[in-house]
């Protein structure tokens, strides 16, 4: 079975331009969770959902990000306008809800502002 | 709120040496405890889990964990590392939730085990 497949694996963009990063979870999970890493504030929980619902978003950062989930197989986390403090790795990853939070996480977005 | 505290950054370790791996976390509710690692330019990958049940608890790898709740601890060991056990640890918690929902992970800084030849 595919894992969690993530794309692009690595973005380089200017300041101020939009950035889309995009995640497919496992066939079958129905949780869906964005993290961010960076060397300083180390794997942060963005947000997370449950049957394509946003359930906690309190850890994004501002209002230029936003996530979606418009279906099962699919989701989206945008970034607008980019800004370099924005640079890290972003991981999705995706459980079964009622497996205990046994999460399956993808390789990973590098993105980089410039 | 919950908050997890790795207490060692860098850990190095001769190769089959044993070494351990300090965890520690602070929730004001029950949790699930995860060790995750992360080998360099690659997702995170589950060792183990601690859900219930005996407080030991065995992972791939030849990892294991003991949960230990008077002191707050999950702390990873294994009897004789190898070169190839060089990467990122981290520990996580969760939420228990309410029957095993899912819920977001709060991670460690995470531990950067070196293994020595």
């Amino acid at each position: 079975d595919a894992g969690v497949i993530q794309s692009p694996r690595h973005e380089v963009t200017e300041m101020g331009q939009e950035v889309t990063l995009r995640c497919k979870p496992i066939s079958g999970h129905n949780s869906l969770f964005w993290y961010r890493q960076t060397m300083m504030r180390g794997l942060e929980l963005l947000i997370y959902f449950n049957n394509n619902v946003p359930i906690d978003d309190s850890g994004m950062p501002e209002d230029r990000f936003s996530a979606k989930m418009p279906n099962a197989s699919f989701s989206t986390l945008k970034i607008q306008p980019s800004e370099p403090r924005d640079s890290a790795v972003y991981f999705c990853a995706s459980s079964i809800a009622g497996s205990y939070n046994e999460q399956f996480f993808g390789p990973g977005t590098r993105l980089t502002v410039l | 709120a919950q908050s997890v505290t790795q207490l060692d950054s860098q850990v190095p370790v001769f190769e089959e040496a044993p070494v351990e791996l300090r965890c520690n976390y602070s929730s004001s509710v029950s949790v699930y405890l995860f060790w995750y690692v992360q080998y360099p330019n690659q997702g995170l990958q589950l060792l183990l889990k601690y859900l219930s049940g005996s407080t030991l608890v065995k992972g791939i790898n030849g990892f294991e964990a003991e949960f230990n709740k008077s002191q707050t601890s999950f702390h990873l060991r294994k009897p004789s590392v190898h070169i190839s056990d060089t990467a990122e640890y981290f520990c996580a918690v969760s939420d228990r939730g309410s029957g095993g929902g899912a819920d977001g992970l709060t991670f460690g800084k995470g531990t950067h085990l070196i293994i020595q030849p």
